[in-house]
């Protein structure tokens, strides 16, 4: 079973509609990560959290809201999603206590109309 | 801030050519240096890293080393295979990011058989 897992793998929905992606890891890390790709882009960090009391905005978070439920578990909602939000979105994690490298998840894929 | 540049793609090469993909950085004391690899339909996974000056890191036939004095951290392969056709990812973690990874934009590998 993969460590990290996102569902839904693809969704298409409409514009002003709310939606959440989920994130689920068994590797058992305190740090969570949501980021944002865009064709022919890099990655874009949306939202961060090294614990799960702690959520931290990164670069793009307008638009967009988390929730860590537990440590396994980092949601990301779209309370009212836009075409522009159209893109790939990833989660990720890390180990706490340095400079560590991050593990993805496969992606989901959103298309909004 | 810490900052990665990486070289613009695509590139593209033929089977059994040598491989360059160009990194440099910007960053404040002695960060992490990391390449990670994005196959298609996949998230990305690391590749290798170099936690200090002079370190090189290697897997599956790639290689780079940490060269803190021209602040480089080159990716070299010296025969590449059409499996190798991804999107390479140069990226840092170090303490004035506050532990979180800068991404470059990627660069994107062709192999022509």
């Amino acid at each position: 079973d993969a460590d990290v897992t996102q569902t839904p793998r693809n969704r298409i929905t409409k514009t002003g509609k709310r939606i959440m992606l989920e994130c689920s890891q068994t590797k058992g890390h305190d740090r969570m990560y949501w980021y944002r790709q865009d064709p022919g882009l890099g990655l874009q960090l949306i939202y961060y959290s090294f614990d799960v009391k702690d959520i931290n905005k990164g670069e793009i978070s307008d638009g967009y809201s988390v929730s860590r439920q537990a440590q396994a578990k980092f949601s990301l909602s779209l309370e009212s999603a836009i075409p522009n939000q159209t893109a790939l979105y990833f989660c990720a994690t890390s180990p706490s206590g340095g400079y560590n490298e991050q593990f993805f998840g496969p992606g989901t894929r959103l298309t909004v109309l | 801030g810490d900052s990665v540049t990486q070289m613009e793609g695509p590139v593209t090469l033929s089977e059994e050519a040598f491989l360059t993909i160009n990194c440099t950085y910007t960053a404040t004391g002695y960060p992490s240096l990391f390449w990670y690899v994005q196959y298609p339909g996949e998230g990305l996974q690391l590749l290798l890293k170099a936690t200090k000056a002079d370190d090189k890191g290697s897997n599956k036939g790639f290689e780079a080393t940490y060269r803190k004095e021209t602040t480089s951290f080159h990716l070299e392969k010296g025969s590449v295979q059409v499996s190798d056709s991804a999107v390479y990812f140069c990226a840092l973690s170090g303490y004035t990011g506050g532990f979180k990874t800068i991404f470059g934009a990627g660069t994107r590998l062709f192999v022509k058989a």
